[in-house]
């Protein structure tokens, strides 16, 4: 597509519940990100692919937190048991590569916790 | 590890009056440095980037930013503020691939 899609836009669940959070990358890029952006606050890390490997999880904030990219396209960030203060604008962003470092995002999908 | 400082959470301007969002970053290595712009409810939209080369970038919309080693600093430019300028913006640098933001800053423009 022309840019990074995310779906949904917006997602409102009952704390305890599962959520599934969905990123269609631009065609062609390698690499894709998923970042966590609190009210207010700028955007954090969570984890990184190259293709379907997960390269870093370094910022998944606890075991509840799950990603996937399995052919290497598009990608699913779960969120299990949600918690109150999960709720945030989950963004995910698509690149070339290492080389080409550009990140394109989309617009995200805000999550309510209630 | 990198971080990144955004000095003034929000900056106010008049219309037409120079915008000047300052960045300052702590790298000891050549860094990648990046500007995004965000319009509520919608995601990151790239204003520019440093890599290598001109240390003086150019983006969209007007803006300009400078890239200084001897200060880590990679501050934000705009010769005369636009309504439409009205935004939060971000500062990143790259860490191992991925982005390390500021907290970045609102910027709001009067008529």
């Amino acid at each position: 597509g022309a840019g990074v899609s995310q779906s949904p836009r917006y997602k409102v669940a009952k704390r305890g519940q599962d959520v599934a959070l969905r990123c269609d990358p631009i065609s062609g890029h390698v690499s894709l990100f998923w970042y966590q952006q609190a009210l207010g606050q700028g955007p954090e890390f969570l984890t990184y692919f190259q293709n379907e490997a997960q390269l870093d999880k370094s910022g998944l904030p606890s075991d509840r937190f799950f990603a996937e990219r399995p052919e290497g396209s598009v990608s699913t960030l779960k969120i299990q048991r949600t918690q109150q203060e999960d709720s945030a604008v989950y963004l995910c962003a698509s690149s070339l590569g290492r080389r080409k470092p550009t990140q394109h995002f989309g617009d995200g999908t805000r999550l309510s916790i209630l | 590890a990198q971080s990144v400082t955004q000095l003034g959470s929000h900056v106010s301007v008049s219309e037409g009056a120079l915008v000047l969002l300052r960045c300052n970053y702590s790298s000891s290595v050549p860094p990648y440095l990046f500007w995004y712009v965000q319009y509520p409810n919608q995601g990151l939209q790239l204003l520019l980037k440093y890599t290598t080369g001109a240390t003086l970038v150019k983006g969209i919309n007007g803006f300009e930013a400078e890239f200084k080693k001897s200060e880590t600093s990679f501050h934000l430019t705009k010769p005369s503020a636009h309504m439409s300028d009205a935004a939060e913006y971000f500062c990143a640098v790259t860490q191992g691939g991925k982005l390390i933001f500021g907290q970045g800053t609102e910027l709001s423009v009067k008529p």
